[in-house]
């Protein structure tokens, strides 16, 4: 398994500023990915982070709205940007251990108002 | 394109009935197949996976899943529901050589005494 730590674990923003959420894995990991989930919605993919590459986003995410930083195997920052309150959600961050699976951080709970 | 349907919004049974969690498929290639719980403001937790081994998959806190290729189906069931089990269920999907960890739009089951 894999013990993944985010930072802030929630926070209140106002629109039009900006907020970084800090993801910690406990071993070095190849994939991370970062997923939304909207209130009382599914988890929709971000993007893919990979150490020493750009990140690779979904449709629907730009990398203006959404930068990622990856500086190295066990981190990763996700900001996002010019926040609105459609940005309230819950933002997970998530590593793949091999082929098969996959494990989330206890993700960070946004409110923009 | 990879898929997963999961049939039922909200799924309530009783203390000590069977649960059925569906969980249908679409995927070009053989899939790996994940069932995931989420408990009331925590993060995913991965319940048990298909990986092309074993049709009949055994998870965590009671829970098993079995894959059906002539049905595209991966129905999570329980035989004796517990209140403690009341969460939302997501099922997932790898395709193979596809990276991406792709979300059903979740189950929310309820179990009352």
């Amino acid at each position: 398994s894999a013990v993944i730590s985010q930072k802030p674990s929630r926070d209140i923003c106002q629109r039009g500023t900006s907020l970084t959420i800090q993801c910690q894995v406990d071993s070095q990991v190849t994939m991370m990915f970062w997923y939304r989930q909207q209130p009382g919605q599914s988890l929709t993919l971000i993007a893919t982070a990979n150490q020493g590459s750009e990140a690779t986003y979904e449709s629907g995410f730009v990398i203006d709205k959404f930068p990622i930083s990856r500086p190295n195997l066990t981190f990763s920052t996700l900001t996002v940007s010019n926040m609105s309150p459609e940005d309230s959600s819950i933002y997970l961050c998530s590593v793949r251990r091999g082929s098969e699976e996959q494990y989330f951080g206890p993700g960070t709970r946004l409110t923009v108002t | 394109a990879q898929s997963v349907t999961q049939l039922g919004s909200h799924v309530s049974v009783s203390e000590g009935a069977l649960v059925l969690l569906r969980c249908n498929y679409s995927s070009s290639v053989p899939p790996y197949l994940f069932w995931y719980v989420q408990y009331p403001n925590q993060g995913l937790q991965l319940l048990l996976k298909y990986t092309s081994a074993a049709t009949l998959v055994k998870g965590i806190n009671g829970f098993e899943a079995e894959f059906k290729k002539s049905e595209t189906s991966f129905h999570l069931t329980k035989p004796s529901a517990h209140m403690s089990d009341a969460a939302e269920y997501f099922c997932a999907v790898v395709s193979g050589g596809y990276n991406k960890l792709i979300f059903g739009a979740g189950t929310r089951l309820a179990v009352h005494p």
